[in-house]
């Protein structure tokens, strides 16, 4: 039972260089969403998918995009990576019909050179 | 403000005692709260899960939640080292898709 599956688990990117961070769950749950963790600001919402082929901002969206890409499958893309996108990402799903907790990947620690 | 503080810590104990975190909320529609346990390098999961004002306790654990203050505890008996990580809360309202709004964390070390 993998749960929340996230790749890659580790990346370092130059300024400007563009990536794609993949989330996988297996257990058929309808919301997906993605954080970034900083040291002494939590977890803060990037972006979330609340069904197949829905996606909304969160918190702190700009220079990040998302693709649904099936009830499974939720990436994030950095289109042309800056320093302060440095962080720990995590991805995270729910059931949708009700307040749910989420259940979350191990992360991908992403430094951006 | 935020919408949920919580003390950063980090909060060291030694082993077998009794251990208190605390956040306080300022949105009275929160109604779902939850504690998440997160050890290093890995995700968030899951540890308690209760709805409104009360207590809910799981085995060595007793998360607390006082509506009128705006208030929400997690208090682990025993402590073990194995306690050892961040604990963050998260809260979210009534709606079918409320987003969770997550404290900073607290880091807790227990000492043997």
């Amino acid at each position: 039972n993998a749960g929340v599956t996230q790749t890659p688990k580790f990346q370092v990117l130059k300024t400007g260089q563009s990536m794609t961070l993949q989330c996988a769950q297996d257990m058929n749950h309808n919301s997906m969403y993605w954080y970034r963790q900083d040291p002494g600001m939590g977890l803060r919402l990037i972006y979330y998918s609340a069904s197949e082929g829905t996606t909304d901002k969160g918190e702190v969206p700009n220079g990040y995009n998302v693709s649904r890409l099936n009830k499974r499958e939720f990436s994030l893309r950095l289109e042309s990576a800056a320093p302060s996108q440095t962080s720990v990402y995590f991805c995270a799903s729910s059931e949708r019909d009700r307040p749910q907790p989420q259940h979350f990947g191990d992360g991908t620690r992403l430094s951006i050179l | 403000q935020k919408e949920v503080e919580q003390d950063p810590g980090p909060l060291s104990v030694p082993e077998g005692a009794i251990v208190s975190l605390n956040c306080t909320y300022s949105n009275s529609a929160f109604q779902y709260f939850m504690w998440y346990r997160q050890y290093s390098r890995k995700g968030p999961e899951l540890l308690m899960y209760t709805y409104s004002s009360g207590n809910k306790e799981d085995g060595r654990f007793t998360a607390q939640v006082d509506k009128s203050s705006k208030y929400i505890s997690l208090f682990i008996r025993d402590s073990q080292p194995s306690d050892s990580a961040t604990y963050l809360c998260a809260t979210t309202g009534r709606g079918g898709n409320e987003k969770l709004t997550f404290g900073t964390g607290t880091r807790l070390t227990i000492i043997p």
